[in-house]
């Protein structure tokens, strides 16, 4: 089948450089953001969220910056490995009603060179 | 994957026929939901469930219904399927709703021919 990563933006980086994969939320009301790793034939793995109270959340190697002045989330990890070659995306919570819903952006596809 | 199988893995099937997938989580959670994920798209959400018995539409609902007769199952079922059903099929947990990360399961590609 068809893989998830075509038709994607693309990042490209060396072998332990720094990755920065962004992405524009749609919605100025939302509150809570999440970024997701999918590995070729697999599911969306949850790798780090945020809450729209703090600008900066930090995890193993990665990090997320919010800056809800232009409804910006960014994705940093730090020395890059070829492990990380996924396709990235983030979610937002829009409330929908009482009940949770995500929205998902169409993602990042990140290679990493050896 | 958090506790989660997704039942088939794979499936080709053909045009008009019924087919059903299911979900099954290990971790008692409250949500439950169907997405499905196409090149060019984000994940689209199909339905989800709130509860046993409670569920609702998604973005995408059209040609689909679904179950949840227990905390641990929700059922995916396309009635009569077609082509624009293929796709790979993701289901996904979370504990409290609102604000709550979701977790996923490992996926079911759908081939309908």
């Amino acid at each position: 089948g068809e893989s998830v990563g075509l038709h994607l933006p693309t990042l490209s980086v060396q072998e332990g450089d720094n990755s920065i994969i962004n992405c524009a939320y749609s919605n100025s009301a939302s509150d809570y953001f999440i970024w997701y790793k999918q590995e070729s034939g697999k599911g969306p793995q949850f790798i780090i969220d945020i809450r729209s109270n703090m600008d900066k959340r930090q995890g193993q190697r990665v990090t997320v910056l919010l800056n809800k002045t232009v409804k910006h989330l960014s994705l940093q990890i730090a020395a890059t490995q070829p492990g990380d070659s996924a396709v990235y995306f983030c979610a937002e919570n829009i409330a929908g009603g009482s009940n949770y819903k995500l929205t998902f952006g169409k993602g990042t596809l990140l290679t990493v060179n050896p | 994957d958090a506790g989660i199988t997704q039942s088939p893995r794979h499936k080709v099937t053909e045009t008009g026929t019924p087919v059903t997938l299911r979900c099954h989580q290990t971790e008692n959670h409250r949500y439950m939901y169907w997405y499905r994920q196409d090149p060019g798209h984000g994940l689209r959400l199909i339905h989800y469930s709130y509860g046993v018995k409670d569920t609702d539409k998604g973005e995408v609902s059209d040609g689909y219904s679904v179950s949840r007769s227990k905390t641990e199952d929700f059922l995916l079922t396309l009635e009569s399927a077609t082509s624009s059903q293929t796709s790979v099929y993701f289901c996904a947990i979370s504990d409290r709703g609102r604000g709550e990360t979701q977790y996923f399961g490992p996926g079911t590609r759908l081939l309908v021919l």
